[in-house]
């Protein structure tokens, strides 16, 4: 059972326009939800997170968006860089399980 | 203040045999997760450590077991190993500040031949 979905295995931007990476999930008892980067050979890096009190949360150039009802949550980045090029996995977890669930990851592709 | 650290890097080992991969945390992190990571799967957790207690489990079998030290430093291992144990294996560390933001290791690419 797939708690955490990332529907788009793959998605193409040209440069300098906003990606936007989405993350379905089915738990109702998830209320923090983060985002990470990969390379590959590399561990994934930690780039952005929110709880669920915020329905919104920015950094830089990345924004995470957090819809509770319909139990969904963006990555958008703006503007999108070639070094953006990697995959990305969204991840939830439930306060006091300390475990968190992961996405199958999105690859991004900034096309310059 | 130094990452999360992994060793080996790589390894190589044939069925049957076992091995154990080491992890590092970040300076004053006392939590250690791992995870399990192969192509066209997510992350996926194996088991979460907190003061030398694991705290929650994955769904792997008893073949997978971990433990944690008192300088917060983790070990797992892998006994009887079979080719689908071929993977990227992760350790992440969280807390201080942040208590839920967990931070990466470089991983160690296991192949089981």
């Amino acid at each position: 059972d797939q708690q955490v979905k990332q529907n788009s295995p793959s998605l193409s931007v040209q440069e300098g326009r906003i990606s936007i990476l989405n993350c379905d999930y089915t738990n109702s008892m998830f209320d923090y939800f983060l985002w990470y980067k990969k390379y590959p050979a590399e561990g994934p890096t930690f780039l952005i997170s929110i709880s669920s009190i915020k329905d919104k949360n920015e950094d830089g150039r990345f924004t995470v968006f957090l819809n509770k009802s319909a139990k969904h949550l963006s990555l958008h980045i703006v503007p999108s860089q070639p070094g953006d090029s990697a995959v990305y996995f969204c991840a939830a977890s439930a306060s006091g399980t300390y475990k968190y669930i992961f996405g199958t990851g999105t690859r991004l592709k900034v096309l310059a | 203040k130094a990452g999360v650290t992994q060793t080996p890097r790589y390894l190589i080992k044939t069925r049957g045999q076992q091995v154990t991969l080491s992890c590092s945390p970040i300076s004053g992190h006392r939590s250690v997760s791992w995870y399990q990571q192969t192509p066209g799967q997510g992350l996926q957790f194996l088991f979460e450590y907190f003061s030398e207690t694991q705290r929650n489990k994955g769904n792997f079998p008893g073949r997978f077991s971990g433990r944690q030290f008192s300088n917060s430093r983790s070990e797992m291992n892998v006994s009887t190993l079979e080719l689908g144990d071929s993977a990227l294996y992760l350790c992440a560390s969280s807390g201080g500040i942040d208590q839920e933001t967990q931070y990466f290791g470089p991983g160690t690419r296991l192949l089981v031949l």
